[in-house]
């Protein structure tokens, strides 16, 4: 079965340095990813996702994620963390086609993001 | 372009009623799905429509339905209600492509006491 695992509740960044959101997950076939992030009561705002192709994927708001298929790891990465950052992260990956996945995610639970001034 | 949009935003409701749910996908979109979202359980897959047909049902008991309509738009309906389904309830569209990326709505916050 297709699962995402997030194995970080919480990260803490100070404000201007790289931030590192960490995602692996366990497919069978190529793997759909994607990040998405929430902000308090609010639904998920879509960051960036990899399909196929190169590995580095850049997104929304100077985000992007590097996908490595030997580590199995999907992780969101900025270079530079703002406070405006700091929310709830969510990796997912598409269920499996072959099981009539379609458009079903599969999240991880979740990381909180808190970047500090 | 008009973003997806949930109704009601916020609903209370007791043990045992039933409770319908609303979502209008981005235009153009004929896929909705919909996940409950819970502190413990996290995001949950319910279910998907596309074109007025459920493709994917997650595992949820058999008091969770949905439809969809003609329009695309689309609800989700909970007969008598439990306090455990008490949740953030996400709508989300999507084209028919499964390499394309899902839009969610707002949310209901639904409360159940």
């Amino acid at each position: 079965a297709q699962s995402v695992a997030q194995p970080e509740d919480q990260v803490n960044v100070a404000e201007g340095n790289p931030l590192t959101v960490k995602c692996t997950y366990s497919v069978s076939g190529n793997p759909y990813l994607f990040w998405y992030v929430q902000y308090p009561n609010r639904g998920l705002q879509f960051l960036l996702k990899y399909i196929t192709g190169d590995n580095l994927v850049k997104g929304s708001y100077g985000f992007e994620a590097e996908f490595n298929k030997s580590q199995t790891s999907f992780h969101l990465k900025k270079p530079s963390a703002l406070v405006s950052d700091s929310a709830l992260y969510f990796c997912a990956v598409r269920d499996s086609l072959f099981s009539g996945g379609y458009n079903k995610l599969i999240f991880g639970a979740g990381t909180r993001l808190a970047v500090h001034p | 372009k008009a973003g997806v949009t949930q109704t009601p935003r916020y609903l209370i409701k007791t043990r045992g009623q039933q409770v319908t749910l609303s979502c209008s996908p981005i235009s153009g979109h004929r896929s909705v799905s919909w996940y409950q979202q819970t502190p413990g359980q996290g995001l949950q897959f319910l279910f998907e429509y596309f074109s007025e047909t459920q493709r994917n049902k997650g595992n949820f008991p058999g008091r969770f339905s949905g439809r969809q309509f003609s329009n695309s738009r689309s609800e989700m309906n909970v007969s008598t209600l439990e306090l455990g389904d008490s949740a953030l309830y996400l709508c989300a569209s999507s084209l028919a492509d499964p390499t394309y990326e899902q839009y969610f709505g707002p949310g209901t916050r639904l409360t159940v006491t």
